[in-house]
């Protein structure tokens, strides 16, 4: 079984400029998750689709960041712009359905100059 | 904001010894998971342990739960070289959907 799938694996941009990341969950896995990770601290959930809709964006900061997964499949998270404190692993995951363990990619490492 | 806090946040063994992590919570929850994360790489999950469920059990990996505390533990026996990573509980809290609020991790260093 394919893991979790996420690119750019590395990203360096300078701030207000704007960044895309993707990702491509596991087969038949209906919930999709971002987290993003600030170095020394756990993952904090941004987004939760279910298929295509949204289930909880309430920690996504709307003013700069935007997510969809237009067809329930493969998902991009958008920043634009950028600010400093952006700086962070964004990291992609997937369910089954809404409940049970989660799977995960390897992350986008951005770095904000 | 945290759910879950582990301690310690650091912990150095040898290869062969057994490593404890503790986490504790702040409100009630569904399940608790624990994750491993390899430097550079995702998140693995390890264990899940429903709200009814005490101790449970996999491979080299126990994790016990005490609601009563809002606490829990993993234990991993016999060490190796290859458990060196960072650890995570999460918690699922009570009507929360699948959400996992992510504690602050355990740094573990197994060395040979």
């Amino acid at each position: 079984e394919a893991g979790v799938a996420q690119s750019p694996r590395y990203k360096i941009i300078e701030k207000r400029q704007s960044v895309a990341f993707w990702c491509n969950p596991i087969s038949g896995h209906a919930t999709l998750y971002w987290y993003q990770q600030i170095l020394g601290q756990g993952p904090k959930l941004l987004i939760q689709f279910q298929n295509n809709g949204v289930v909880d964006d309430s920690q996504l900061p709307k003013d700069r960041f935007s997510a969809e997964r237009l067809k329930g499949v493969d998902s991009t998270l958008k920043i634009q712009p950028a600010k400093l404190e952006d700086s962070a692993v964004y990291l992609c995951a997937s369910s089954i359905q809404g409940f049970g363990p989660q799977h995960f990619g390897d992350g986008t490492r951005l770095s904000i100059l | 904001s945290q759910q879950g806090e582990e301690d310690p946040q650091a912990l150095s063994i040898q290869e062969g010894e057994n490593a404890t992590m503790n986490c504790s919570y702040k409100t009630s929850i569904n399940n608790l998971q624990w994750y491993r994360q390899n430097s550079g790489r995702g998140l693995v999950h390890l264990i899940l342990i429903r709200s009814n469920e005490r101790e449970k059990h996999s491979g080299r990996l126990r994790v016990t739960l005490d609601t009563s505390k809002k606490s829990s533990s993993l234990l991993i026996t016999a060490s190796r070289a290859a458990d060196t990573a960072s650890y995570f509980c999460a918690t699922v809290l009570t009507g929360g959907g699948n959400k996992l609020t992510f504690g602050t991790g355990t740094q573990l260093k197994v060395e040979l």
